[in-house]
């Protein structure tokens, strides 16, 4: 079955630090890659996703990018704000499952200090 | 934006209890799911309908049914609610595809006393 192991937290970083998150992935197929962050008091809500290899998904500074031959799909940011204190998830889904349901990693919980 | 709207924020019940916790989404998507949420466990998967009254059961539905009589409508009971079901519970929709991100709600923190 499809899988997704995400670095335990939690991760504590100074603000304008660099970030990584390493996510990495089993699947039987060719999947779909997400990110989520999920605000505290919040649902979660999608940060960037991938849809094939080599692809990068960016948004708000936060990058990663799906590759195929290491099964791997990090987050990446360059400088954190202690706006980004959040926990974030990475997922996967593929066609053909049902109906688009997505396996999730446990979550890091990043807190970002001024 | 696609709005998944929980019903309830906070709601306290007592053991025993049949339980309702009510999902809208306005985006017409094919696809709900309901979800809880507790520390360490990260997201556990309760039950999922990709159509008007279809259902499957996720990966932890024991103590838990659903309801989806319109498309826009998805609605997960706790047949006799019981201190263990005591959670966050978070709702998502979706469209069909793999290539399709979930769309969640701001979730329904549950508390059985």
């Amino acid at each position: 079955g499809n899988s997704v192991t995400q670095m335990e937290g939690p991760v504590t970083l100074s603000e304008e630090a660099f970030l990584t998150i390493n996510c990495t992935y089993t699947a039987t197929g060719y999947p779909s890659l997400f990110w989520y962050v999920q605000y505290p008091g919040e649902g979660l809500q999608l940060l960037l996703k991938a849809t094939k290899a080599d692809d990068k998904g960016s948004n708000k500074g936060f990058e990663a990018t799906y590759r195929k031959e290491t099964t791997s799909f990090h987050l990446e940011k360059g400088s954190v704000q202690v706006s980004d204190s959040a926990v974030y998830f990475c997922a996967l889904s593929e066609w053909g499952t049902n109906a688009g349901k997505s396996t999730f990693g446990d979550g890091t919980t990043l807190t970002v200090k001024p | 934006d696609v709005k998944v709207t929980q019903s309830s924020r906070y709601l306290v019940k007592r053991t025993g209890e049949k339980v309702f916790l009510e999902c809208v989404q306005d985006m017409d998507h094919e696809n709900m799911f309901w979800y809880r949420q507790d520390p360490g466990l990260g997201l556990r998967l309760i039950y999922f309908s990709y159509d008007v009254k279809m259902k499957e059961k996720g990966d932890i539905p024991e103590g838990y049914s659903v309801s989806r009589e319109k498309k826009e409508r998805f609605s997960l009971i706790l047949e006799s609610a019981s201190t263990n079901q005591t959670s966050m519970y978070l709702c998502a929709s979706s469209r069909t595809g793999g290539n399709q991100p979930q769309h969640f709600g701001d979730g329904t923190r549950l508390s059985i006393l």
